[in-house]
């Protein structure tokens, strides 16, 4: 059974562009959740998805948004970047049924410059 | 709302010796409750995870966690630290139940554990 995969695994932006990031959850699963890891703030939940409806939302601004198509693939978004949202973005997927795990990505290095 | 505590930034042991990462949470509701590892620059594996059933939880590579609500910690503890146990710790807490799946996380600073030869 293929892992969460993430892509690209590395990505180097310039200040003021965008960034898409995507995830390809685990076969079956339907949700999708995705974090931001940094040094100083830690792991921090961005939001989730479940059958292409945003179900939670963590506490960043709007440049950050995000959207899940009907195969539960998932893609993030980042407008205008900051030197501050350079991070690891780890994404996990899980099913909704049963007392399951999130099983997670080994995550997409966005460094903006 | 939520939290988790991690106390220690970093945990150094020897060889073969205890390893015991703290671990404090709050939650106005029954928690679920994980630990996760992360070597570096890769995702998270959990470790083994509390959803009430038992309050001893066992996990995988030998490390097992007990869920202690007078304290509301879950600490995690491994008899005889491996060199390959050295790696970043998360606590982290949910009470979302959306059929039992976690989507939404809320992790503790991470702990690094150094094991010494």
């Amino acid at each position: 059974k293929a892992g969460v995969t993430q892509t690209p695994r590395y990505l180097i932006k310039t200040r003021g562009q965008q960034v898409t990031l995507s995830c390809s959850p685990i076969s079956g699963h339907r949700s999708v959740s995705w974090y931001q890891q940094t040094p100083g703030q830690g792991l921090q939940f961005l939001f989730e998805y479940f059958s292409e409806t945003q179900r939670n939302k963590g506490n960043f601004p709007g440049r950050f948004s995000g959207r899940q198509f009907s195969n539960s693939r998932s893609e993030m978004n980042v407008s205008t970047l900051e030197l501050g949202d350079s991070a690891l973005y780890l994404c996990a997927s899980s099913s909704p049924t049963g007392n399951t795990e999130a099983f997670f990505g080994q995550g997409t290095r966005l460094t903006v410059v | 709302a939520q939290s988790v505590t991690q106390l220690g930034s970093h945990v150094s042991v020897s060889e073969g010796a205890l390893v015991l990462l703290r671990c404090n949470y709050s939650s106005s509701v029954p928690p679920y409750l994980f630990w996760y590892v992360q070597y570096p620059n890769q995702g998270l594996q959990l470790l083994l995870k509390y959803t009430s059933a038992a309050t001893l939880v066992k996990g995988i590579n030998g490390f097992e966690a007990e869920f202690k609500k007078s304290e509301t910690s879950f600490h995690l503890t491994k008899p005889s630290a491996h060199m390959s146990d050295a790696a970043e710790y998360f606590c982290a807490v949910s009470d979302e139940d959306y059929g039992g799946s976690q989507g939404n996380l809320i992790f503790g600073k991470g702990t690094k554990l150094s094991v010494k030869p």
